[in-house]
């Protein structure tokens, strides 16, 4: 079946423009992940969304990320103003429930602040 | 807090020959989950191999082998009869049962070489 997926590839970007990153889970995952992979910080993570309650937004590094989830499917990962230090690699995966579940991956945004 | 700690940035093996990729971890809790996932060039991450700490036998998927010495906190991963194809970036992972982020090591980058 199909795996995550994730839109645009790549996304070059001025500082203080806002940018949106798109994930779709794989079918009836209910559990979704933001993670961002820098060459400073390695792998962080950013939010998690499971079913209809209030996601975990511990990982968020500054108000100017945020992200929503639309009908328990498909997510948006905002960074408004952004900066150079937003450069970086933003993954998604979902599971099928919690986080001890097998989490899968999509192939990534690679995101460029000039 | 829990870290996983994976001490080698770098390892090279030679075609059809053994590696093994070392990973520690540090936690409290009784009842987790470990992983292996690999990052080629692509970018996407792709698991190798999961790791339930109850279970005393150790996790294999075909030519992967995991060594899981739960007193240690010791992971390590073990490729058999190695091919080009194993060539990536191979993270090690930690998650607890309550759990919603995947906390990761560094990361070891593989070469394979003919």
């Amino acid at each position: 079946g199909a795996g995550v997926s994730q839109s645009p590839s790549n996304k070059v970007t001025e500082k203080g423009k806002d940018v949106e990153l798109r994930c779709d889970p794989i079918s009836g995952h209910t559990a979704l992940y933001w993670y961002r992979q820098s060459l400073g910080q390695g792998l962080e993570f950013l939010i998690y969304f499971q079913g209809n309650s209030a996601p975990d937004k511990s990982g968020l590094p500054s108000d100017r990320f945020s992200a929503e989830r639309t009908g328990g499917s498909v997510s948006t990962l905002t960074i408004q103003r952004t900066q150079q230090e937003d450069s970086a690699v933003y993954l998604c995966a979902s599971s099928l429930f919690r986080g001890s579940d097998t989490q899968y991956f999509g192939p990534g945004t690679r995101l460029t602040v000039l | 807090a829990q870290t996983v700690t994976q001490s080698q940035p770098e390892m090279s093996v030679q075609e059809a020959e053994t590696v093994t990729l070392s990973c520690t971890y540090d936690t409290s809790e009784s009842d987790y989950y470990l992983f292996w996932y690999k990052q080629p060039p692509s970018r996407q991450m792709i698991l190798v191999i999961r790791q339930e700490a109850y279970k005393q036998q150790n996790a294999t998927e075909n030519r992967f082998s995991v060594n899981f010495q739960k007193a240690a906190k010791s992971f390590s991963l073990k490729i058999s009869d190695s091919q080009l194809g194993d060539a990536a970036m191979y993270f090690c992972a930690y998650i607890n049962q309550a759990g919603t982020a995947l906390i990761f090591g560094k990361g070891t980058t593989l070469s394979v070489s003919s």
